[in-house]
């Protein structure tokens, strides 16, 4: 079955800390890979994504994720957590390089608070 | 740019009535999906259409829900006999796609947010 894994429910860091927030993936073929953002109250946000190219991507807000074929992982990273960075992350794959549906599977979402 | 917006916001339903939620996407999107997400979990993929047409339906959506998108542009999905386990957040995401393959991100809306009695 094809399925994303986000191993932690919650991560805790200090601000001013770089912070990883895990991720891995089953899926067959060659997946497109996202991250999103959720905040309280707020719609499910795009941060960044990888489709080819540089396994290091880098998107919004200071985030970069480092796709790893061999380990199927696509790990949240971002060097120095913000207070404001505490908010709900999840994980997505499009499982097929080529689909067209643009179907995203979800992991449960990892929550992550920086604390001052 | 007023985003994907969903209505309403929050409905309250007593076991075995009919609910109908409207989402309106970003207007040069052609593509809508409907996902579901229920506490602790990720978003699960209901139905996406492209344009009026719609293209899949998971296996999760059960005789009792509808959607419809008539005229390409915003979308209504009905949850007929509601149940107690229908009680979930209802997302509704817009995207635009052009050419043979997606690569694009999807816009979510705020989510629809019901509870069953």
């Amino acid at each position: 079955a094809q399925s994303v894994a986000q191993p932690e429910d919650q991560v805790n860091v200090a601000e001013g800390n770089p912070l990883t927030v895990k991720c891995t993936y089953s899926v067959s073929g060659n997946p497109y890979l996202f991250w999103y953002v959720q905040y309280p109250n707020r719609g499910l946000q795009f941060l960044l994504k990888y489709i080819t190219g540089d396994n290091l991507v880098k998107g919004s807000y200071g985030f970069e994720a480092e796709f790893n074929k061999s380990q199927t992982s696509f790990h949240l990273k971002k060097p120095s957590a913000l207070v404001s960075d505490s908010a709900l992350y999840f994980c997505a794959v499009i499982p097929l390089r080529g689909n067209q549906g643009g179907k995203l599977i979800f992991g449960q979402g990892t929550e992550l608070s920086v604390k001052p | 740019d007023t985003g994907v917006s969903q209505d309403p916001r929050h409905k309250i339903t007593k076991r075995g009535q009919n609910v109908t939620f409207r989402c309106d996407p970003i207007s040069e999107h052609n593509r809508l999906y409907w996902y579901r997400q229920t506490l602790g979990q990720g978003p699960e993929f209901l139905t996406y259409f492209q344009n009026e047409a719609q293209l899949e339906k998971s296996r999760l959506l059960s005789d009792r829900f509808s959607a419809e998108r008539p005229k390409g542009s915003f979308s209504t999905l009905e949850i007929q006999r509601t149940e107690q386990g229908d009680s979930a957040m209802y997302l509704c995401a817009s995207s635009l796609f052009q050419g043979a393959v997606f690569t694009g991100e999807l816009f979510f809306g705020e989510g629809s947010r019901l509870t069953v009695l």
